[in-house]
């Protein structure tokens, strides 16, 4: 079945280290992103990315870096500049194709927390 | 700027009728969605309205009125699985970014 799948479900990071959360689709879909979720607040963006090769920043992007090398891989790095990394990060896909129709698909989630 | 504002919590009974509403105020328009998110897993969706009026998908409807940024979702029937937060959500004109509201928690009781 189609689907995306993220990975690891639970990541712990220690103070100084960069964290890199996987994010795998196979709908064939151009368009990926990566949203943080807090408590009682709603999916605030991080990333995008259109396209193979290109990526732009959202609203939350300082702390944060991504790359776009296949078009079914869109990875999330946490860098030791993110000072507060715990929330539960939710990867999506989308077919825009001039359709705005289309939902974005997620994945299950991956939960970030500080030893 | 680019606002959507939802209810925290609401709270209804098995078998019940409830209407969550959402207004926005953003920059552009391309569509709003509704999804409904359980605890801890990941958002689905559950429709999509672009014109105005009522879209209806079984015990699930959502309307839009964009002259006054406004849609509701509306859940008939109500079930104990239908506990979850309902996310609004409005995707800008460019067609690649969407803004989310907070959701609204809804607990269904017995």
């Amino acid at each position: 079945d189609g689907g995306i799948t993220q990975s690891p479900k639970y990541l712990f990071r220690k103070e100084g280290q960069n964290v890199t959360l996987s994010c795998e689709q196979n709908l064939n879909h151009d368009a990926m992103y990566w949203y943080r979720q807090d408590p009682g607040q709603g999916l605030r963006l991080i990333y995008y990315s259109q396209i193979v090769n290109d990526f732009q920043k959202g609203d939350i992007a300082e702390g944060y870096s991504v790359s776009r090398e296949k078009k079914e891989s869109f990875p999330l790095t946490v860098t030791s500049a993110q000072k507060n990394p715990t929330a539960f990060y939710l990867c999506a896909s989308s077919n825009p194709s001039g359709f705005s129709n289309q939902p974005q698909h997620f994945g299950d989630g991956t939960r970030l927390s500080i030893l | 700027g680019q606002n959507i504002d939802q209810p925290t919590e609401m709270t209804a009974t098995e078998g019940a009728i409830v209407q969550i509403n959402c207004t926005y105020q953003t920059s552009g328009f391309n569509g709003l969605f509704w999804y409904q998110q359980h605890a801890g897993e990941a958002p689905t969706f559950l429709s999509y309205n672009v014109l105005d009026g009522l879209e209806e998908k079984g015990r699930f409807s959502s309307f839009l009125s964009r002259s006054k940024g406004y849609s509701y979702l509306l859940l008939k029937e109500l079930q104990m699985k239908d506990s979850a937060s309902y996310l609004c959500a409005v995707r800008d004109p460019g067609g690649f970014k969407t803004i989310f509201g907070a959701g609204t928690r809804l607990f269904v009781k017995a």
